[in-house]
């Protein structure tokens, strides 16, 4: 079993629709949690770390749940600039950043 | 403030040939990491450098080999190129316990 996992999607929305995505992560001992969101053809970029009260950026809220061990983030009123793929990402504390394979969102007008 | 930067950006190899990428970060940032991304395969960690001086294989390591040449510069080599290496390959650093992870734009290499 992979450490963590990720429905690869791909998620095609119409713009304008809420769209949530789940992670969940096997080793229990992890200790920070974070989206990143990757362009076609780009790099990833750290979208938002993930509190364990939620927290909340602008169209993007981002929760945690340690007792199931996932994570979710939830996008709304998704635009066309959202499709991307997005990444979950966990710290286990000194080691790698442990990443998942990713959900891929296609926004359509 | 370049932040990461890699070079080459793409690349083209026979198999067998040779060839180091070049990665340098500017922030000052300990950690350094290597990952390929090949399509449905998501980011694979090759190597990484948790301080200037220091190097461990991540989960793919075979066929590659690593230099921290300075805290600022991390080298990837390939010394037999083989169609199999043929991937998108990311430069990434890290200081310390920081949240945020940067990552370079990337190396497309093609092993023909």
């Amino acid at each position: 079993r992979k450490e963590v996992e990720q429905d690869p999607g791909p998620f095609n929305v119409p713009e304008g629709a809420t769209v949530a995505f789940n992670c969940t992560y096997s080793n229990s001992a992890s200790q920070s949690f974070f989206w990143y969101r990757q362009d076609c053809r780009k790099e990833p970029k750290l979208l938002m770390s993930v509190y364990s009260s939620g927290n909340e950026d602008g169209r993007f809220t981002a929760q945690l749940n340690r007792a199931s061990q996932y994570i979710s983030l939830l996008i709304r009123d998704s635009k066309l600039s959202d499709s991307a793929t997005y990444l979950c990402v966990v710290n286990r504390g000194n080691t790698p950043l442990v990443f998942g394979k990713g959900t891929r969102l296609s926004v359509i007008a | 403030n370049a932040g990461v930067t890699q070079t080459p950006k793409f690349q083209v190899l026979k198999t067998g040939q040779s060839m180091t990428l070049q990665c340098a970060q500017d922030m000052n940032h300990n950690s350094m990491y290597w990952y390929r991304q090949d399509p449905g395969m998501g980011l694979r960690l090759i190597y990484y450098s948790a301080s200037e001086g220091t190097t461990d294989k991540g989960e793919v390591p075979n066929g590659y080999n690593v230099s921290r040449l300075n805290k600022r510069e991390f080298s990837l080599r390939l010394e037999s190129a083989a169609p199999s290496q043929t991937s998108v390959y990311f430069c990434a650093s890290l200081r310390g316990r920081a949240v945020e992870q940067y990552f370079g734009p990337g190396t497309r290499l093609t092993v023909t």
